[in-house]
């Protein structure tokens, strides 16, 4: 399969543990996207990368969340000390990163984050 | 308000029938995008658009900047188009990365 992964699918934790989710784009794609989605809302843009280098962070990234891709491959999205409100589908997408809006956003199936 | 509205929230339709679902936007944009989104969570690109029309099998999209507003249209529609329909638009000098979603419209056909 050469589509967006994500590992894992499901993950539930108890308030207050830390929780780190992985994604791995398309191999031959340098921007890589974060976004989160509460039941019955469209997504909502976290944050993305193009290589290496974070290039944007929402707001509603708090000081709680920090992401990385260290090599411009895979990412990682941690959660520290999380909060019944980080109960959410974390969704990843990739893209070749070409320029002039016509840039097309491959989508990972997500990660459904539960905290109790 | 937001800045990205879908219509309706939620739609049944026959088997067969022709579907619109509209995507109004308040922001100046440089593309938008039709999403589909099967449960369980993985979202599927089906069009990028910025001007124009386009068409895909049964699935056509329009847009029309002036007003502000695009429609994603399923000709003959079949049971396994059931699926959320995601409306999502890059603003004019905005970051690439930053997409703005609409809520979705849930689509259910019924055989």
């Amino acid at each position: 399969d050469t589509g967006v992964s994500q590992d894992p699918r499901h993950k539930i934790t108890k308030r207050g543990q830390n929780v780190t989710f992985r994604c791995d784009p398309i191999s031959e794609h340098n921007r890589l996207y974060w976004y989160r989605q509460t039941l019955g809302q469209g997504p909502e843009f976290l944050t993305y990368f193009q290589n290496e280098a974070q290039l944007e962070k929402s707001r509603l990234l708090s000081d709680r969340f920090s992401a990385e891709r260290p090599k411009g491959s895979f990412s990682t999205l941690e959660i520290q000390r999380t909060e019944q409100g980080d109960s959410a589908m974390y969704l990843c997408a990739s893209s070749k990163g070409t320029s002039g809006g016509t840039d097309t956003q491959y989508f990972g199936p997500g990660t459904r984050l539960t905290v109790l | 308000k937001n800045e990205v509205e879908q219509s309706p929230q939620n739609l049944t339709a026959q088997e067969g029938e022709f579907i619109t679902i509209n995507c109004s936007y308040s922001v100046g944009i440089s593309a938008l995008h039709w999403l589909q989104q099967h449960p369980g969570g993985g979202i599927v690109s089906l069009f990028m658009l910025s001007s124009g029309k386009k068409k895909h099998g049964r699935l056509i999209a329009t847009i029309n900047i002036q007003e502000k507003h695009s429609s994603l249209h399923i000709t003959a529609s079949h049971p396994r188009d059931s699926a959320v329909y995601i409306c999502a638009v890059r603003l004019v000098g905005g970051s690439q990365g930053n997409l703005i979603f609409g809520k979705g419209t849930k689509l259910s056909v019924k055989p």
